[in-house]
């Protein structure tokens, strides 16, 4: 069944330190996952997806599918940054998002 | 650019009375999904829909029902409301041939 982990609820950091929000998945074929970012219970918003292999606001991510991963990465946090953090990808039908628990993200100066 | 619109922001209600959540997807988005956000909890899926018709269905409860219109606007229905329902509720969309979700502001539903 497929499944998203996020092993850290809260990761909390200084700013201007490096970030790695971990997430690992479980997916039968090739999945396309997602990070999802979420300010203060606003909306969820898209941050960063897999197969367009960009940089959002300085974050990257890229799909280890050795070790079923699709870790978070900043290298200088801001507190902008402070923030919940989702990964995400679809069920196996592909007709809805399955998400992670979450971590949030405290980055402090 | 135009963003999924939900309506109402906040809403409150009491125990085992009923309530209708709107949500008007992106133009051009064919597909709606519906999530409910409990406080502290990660995004839980309800049910979704394809071309105004059911295309899945997650853990919503038998009191929920919900629809998507021949303008492709969706609404969820509740009813007999209980406590455990307060929570924020998602409406996303997406364009057929892409996973890619966008979601609403959301609904905050509290039952009192």
């Amino acid at each position: 069944a497929q499944r998203v982990t996020q092993p850290e609820k809260l990761l909390s950091v200084f700013k201007g330190a490096p970030v790695e929000l971990k997430c690992n998945y479980s997916y039968s074929g090739s999945p396309e996952l997602f990070w999802y970012v979420q300010y203060s219970r606003q909306r969820l918003q898209l941050l960063l997806r897999h197969i367009s292999r960009e940089s959002i606001k300085g974050f990257t991510a890229d799909l280890n599918k050795g070790e079923t991963s699709f870790h978070l990465k900043k290298p200088f946090a801001q507190e902008e940054d402070s923030a919940m953090y989702y990964c995400a990808l679809p069920n196996q039908a592909g007709t809805a998002l399955i998400f992670g628990k979450g971590t949030t993200l405290s980055v402090s100066s | 650019a135009a963003g999924v619109i939900q309506s109402p922001r906040h809403l409150i209600k009491e125990k085992r009375e009923t309530a209708t959540l709107k949500c008007y997807p992106i133009p051009r988005h064919d597909t709606v999904y519906w999530y409910q956000q409990g406080p502290g909890q990660d995004p839980q899926f309800l049910i979704s829909f394809y071309e105004k018709m059911q295309s899945d269905k997650g853990s919503i409860p038998d009191r929920f029902s919900a629809q998507q219109f021949s303008d492709y606007h969706s609404e969820l229905n509740m009813s007999s409301l209980e406590l455990g329902d307060s929570a924020l509720y998602f409406c996303a969309s997406h364009q057929a041939g892409s996973y890619e979700q966008y979601f609403g502001p959301g609904t905050r539903l509290t039952v009192t």
